[in-house]
C-alpha cells in the first residue's frame, strides 16, 4: 500500500488566513493525487484532482500543487465555510488515503 | 444533479454479513463510463476505499478486504450494493457510496452519498 501523510492533523485559523496542508506519499505517485473536503454529517466533497487542477464549481481561492512524492493544498483566503477536515487521496495504486488535516476557526 | 443514497442495516452482529445498497438519482447507472465505488470511514479516523465496480459489471476491490467484499449493481433499479461478510467490530463506521471517473491521472470521485453509520455488535 501506498501510505499518505498529512500534515498537521489540525489547524486553527482566522477567516481571511492563507492556509497550506501538506500530504506526503510514501512513494512517487507522480500527479496521482486528489483533494477533498469533508463536513460532518455531510458528503465529501471533491475540490482538486490530478494535483493541481480544481473541480468545476469549486472556488478559485483552493489550490493544489506537487507531483511525484509531495504536495500541497492552499486556501488564499479562509471563509467561514471552509472550516473543515481535508484529507488528499492518491489513486496511482489502490486508492488510499491521508488521515486529514482538521481546519478549526482560531 | 446525480445524487446518491446508501441504506441498509445500521446493526450486524458479529461475523455476519453486512449489507448496504446506494440508489442512484439524476442519471443512469450504466451510461457514461463511470465506476460506483464504495467507501468507509471508522470513528475517529480516516477514509478507507473498498471496491468498485464499473458499468460493464467489472469490479476492483481493496485487497485488504478482498475476501470478504462483494460489489454488484442493479441497473433496473439503478442501485449498486455492497457485501461484507464475516464483520467485526473493526468493520463498524460509516459507509460512503460514491461515483468515480477516470481522470489523466487516476480516478475521482466526484459525487458521494451522505453516509450511513454500521455498527458491528451482538
Amino acid at each position: 500500500d501506498i501510505q499518505m501523510t498529512q500534515s498537521p492533523s489540525s489547524l486553527s485559523a482566522s477567516v481571511g488566513d492563507r492556509v497550506t496542508i501538506t500530504c506526503r506519499a510514501s512513494q512517487s505517485i507522480n500527479s496521482y493525487l486528489n483533494w477533498y473536503q469533508h463536513k460532518p454529517g455531510k458528503a465529501p466533497k471533491l475540490l482538486i484532482y490530478a494535483a493541481s487542477s480544481l473541480q468545476g464549481g469549486v472556488p478559485s481561492r483552493f489550490s493544489g500543487s506537487g507531483s511525484g512524492t509531495d504536495f500541497t493544498l492552499t486556501i488564499s483566503s479562509l471563509q467561514p465555510e471552509d472550516f473543515a477536515t481535508y484529507y488528499c487521496q492518491q489513486t496511482y495504486s489502490t486508492p488510499t488515503f491521508g488521515q486529514g488535516t482538521k481546519l478549526e476557526i482560531k | 444533479q446525480v445524487q446518491l443514497q446508501e441504506s441498509g442495516p445500521g446493526l450486524v452482529k458479529p461475523s455476519q454479513t453486512l449489507s448496504l445498497t446506494c440508489t442512484v438519482s439524476g442519471g443512469s447507472i450504466s451510461s457514461g463510463s463511470y465506476y460506483w465505488s464504495w467507501i468507509r470511514q471508522p470513528a475517529g479516523k480516516g477514509l478507507e476505499w473498498i471496491g468498485r465496480i464499473y458499468t460493464s459489471g467489472s469490479t476492483n476491490y481493496n485487497p485488504s478486504l478482498k475476501s470478504r467484499v462483494t460489489i454488484s449493481v442493479d441497473t433496473s433499479k439503478n442501485q449498486f450494493s455492497l457485501k461484507l461478510s464475516s464483520v467485526t467490530a473493526a468493520d463498524t463506521a460509516v459507509y460512503y457510496c460514491a461515483r468515480e471517473e477516470d481522470g489523466d491521472y487516476g480516478s475521482l470521485a466526484d459525487y458521494w452519498g451522505q453516509g450511513t453509520l454500521v455498527t458491528v455488535s451482538s
